[in-house]
């Protein structure tokens, strides 16, 4: 069964560093969205991408967050520069359709030192 | 403000007994409602969608939505350990797709 796929598993990084979180959605899939989880908490929505443009976002996704589809295939989360409380899972989904149910990847777990 | 509230237990039942999971909501403009189901450090998987008042079943699994008293359940029947894992409700209203989720219930099933 097709899956989303994202990497790394777990990423380090030192507070101030930029870091970029990747993932390949369904290849059938028109709709993608970012989720974080920080540990204990809720799942939150961060942003939803659509036909190459933010199509909604929270309000967690301030300026220092971007997406980007660089090519047919991935779908990447960037944040600028990570702050201590950045550190969280963080969750890729795709969705064949806007309302259709959302297939997420196993997250990334970001540990900002 | 779109809150959903759910005990975050452990709920603790024996193998093979009825697990009730329940969710509040604020919103009543929410007009769709899932539940998923999360493995600790594992992503959510969608287990159960509703979308009108009453019972939706499938397999071990019913989901019931009351709008009018703006709750939702999941009942697990015949409850296995595999089942123990911590249940998400979420909902969405009517002008976004966007899922607004619960903390979750945890969910013991012992043998």
């Amino acid at each position: 069964e097709p899956e989303v796929t994202q990497t790394p598993s777990h990423q380090v990084t030192q507070m101030g560093q930029e870091v970029i979180l990747r993932c390949v959605p369904i290849s059938n899939h028109l709709y993608f969205y970012w989720y974080r989880q920080i540990l204990g908490q809720k799942v939150e929505f961060l942003v939803s991408f659509y036909n190459n443009e933010i199509s909604e976002k929270s309000e967690i996704f301030d300026d220092q967050f971007s997406v980007e589809r660089p090519d047919g295939s991935n779908f990447t989360l960037k944040i600028r520069s990570t702050k201590l409380e950045d550190s969280a899972m963080y969750f890729c989904a795709s969705s064949r359709d806007e309302g259709q149910p959302q297939h997420f990847g196993d997250g990334t777990r970001l540990s900002i030192l | 403000q779109k809150e959903v509230e759910q005990n975050s237990g452990p709920l603790s039942v024996p193998e093979g007994a009825i697990a009730s999971l329940n969710c509040t909501y604020s919103d009543r403009g929410s007009q769709s409602f899932f539940w998923y189901r999360q493995y600790s450090g594992k992503s959510p998987e969608l287990i159960m969608s509703i979308y009108s008042n009453g019972d939706k079943e499938d397999g071990r699994f019913t989901a019931q939505l009351n709008k009018a008293s703006q709750y939702v359940s999941l009942l697990i029947r015949d409850s296995q350990p595999s089942d123990s894992a911590t249940y998400l409700c979420a909902l969405s209203h009517g002008g976004s797709y966007i899922p607004t989720f619960g903390r979750g219930t945890s969910l013991i099933v012992h043998p």
